[in-house]
């Protein structure tokens, strides 16, 4: 069974403050995708990333870097100058590639860490 | 491009009535995923719809039931409600299934009295 832990509940910074958010999987799986989502106060999820497990090169977009470790099943996401902007829950997610039939999948979701940016 | 619709945004039932909420795709997806995300927690997978069959379910009782139509909109539908019931369900869509990111709708609150 699939299962991702962020054991962060809630982290705090103050603006332009840099912030790193853990996530830990565990799958059975070769083949499996990672995602980050932003949830904002009105609730709906935003996609950030996507990760397939044959890609472990860190990525960077904007204020926005990811770190893909297998070694050791993280998957974590850095804000780089913190705004208040960035105010939100963020979940990280996995899917296994379960063959059933012609194949399906489902998002496994961690609990999500509140991060508060104050100005 | 329109992105990911739902409706109503909110709704209070009370115990025992039935439910319908809907979901409209993005624009050229065909797969849609329903997600309970009670307060506080991370949004858990109800099932998915290929095709119009599901394909994939998750830890739910029969009480959830869904369908998907020819245009790829789908339907949850929920009986005999319970309080436990009450939380944001959220649509996703996304194209194929292998694999493809799922792009999420804003959800609607229900609130089960």
């Amino acid at each position: 069974a699939q299962k991702v832990t962020q054991a962060q509940t809630e982290i705090s910074v103050v603006e332009k403050e840099d912030v790193t958010l853990d996530c830990v999987y565990e799958t059975r799986d070769t083949t499996y995708y990672l995602f980050w989502y932003k949830q904002p106060p009105s609730g709906e999820l935003v996609f950030l990333i996507r990760r397939n497990s044959f890609d472990e090169q860190n990525e960077i977009s904007g204020r926005y870097s990811w770190n893909f470790q297998k070694s050791t099943s993280s998957f974590n996401f850095t804000i780089t100058a913190s705004q208040v902007v960035d105010s939100a829950v963020y979940f990280c997610a996995l899917s296994e590639v379960a063959y059933s039939g012609a194949g399906s999948y489902q998002l496994t979701f961690g609990k999500g860490t509140k991060l508060s940016v104050i100005p | 491009d329109a992105g990911v619709t739902q409706s109503p945004t909110h709704l209070i039932k009370t115990r025992g009535q039935q439910v319908t909420l809907r979901c409209s795709p993005k624009s050229g997806h065909d797969t849609v995923s329903w997600y309970q995300q009670a307060l506080g927690q991370g949004p858990q997978f109800i099932f998915q719809y290929y095709e119009e069959e599901e394909r994939q379910r998750g830890n739910f009782p029969d009480r959830f039931s869904g369908h998907q139509f020819p245009n790829y909109s789908s339907e949850l539908n929920v009986n005999a409600l319970l309080l436990g019931d009450s939380a944001l369900y959220l649509c996703a869509s996304s194209l194929g299934v292998l694999g493809e990111t799922q792009y999420f709708g804003p959800g609607t609150r229900l609130l089960v009295l």
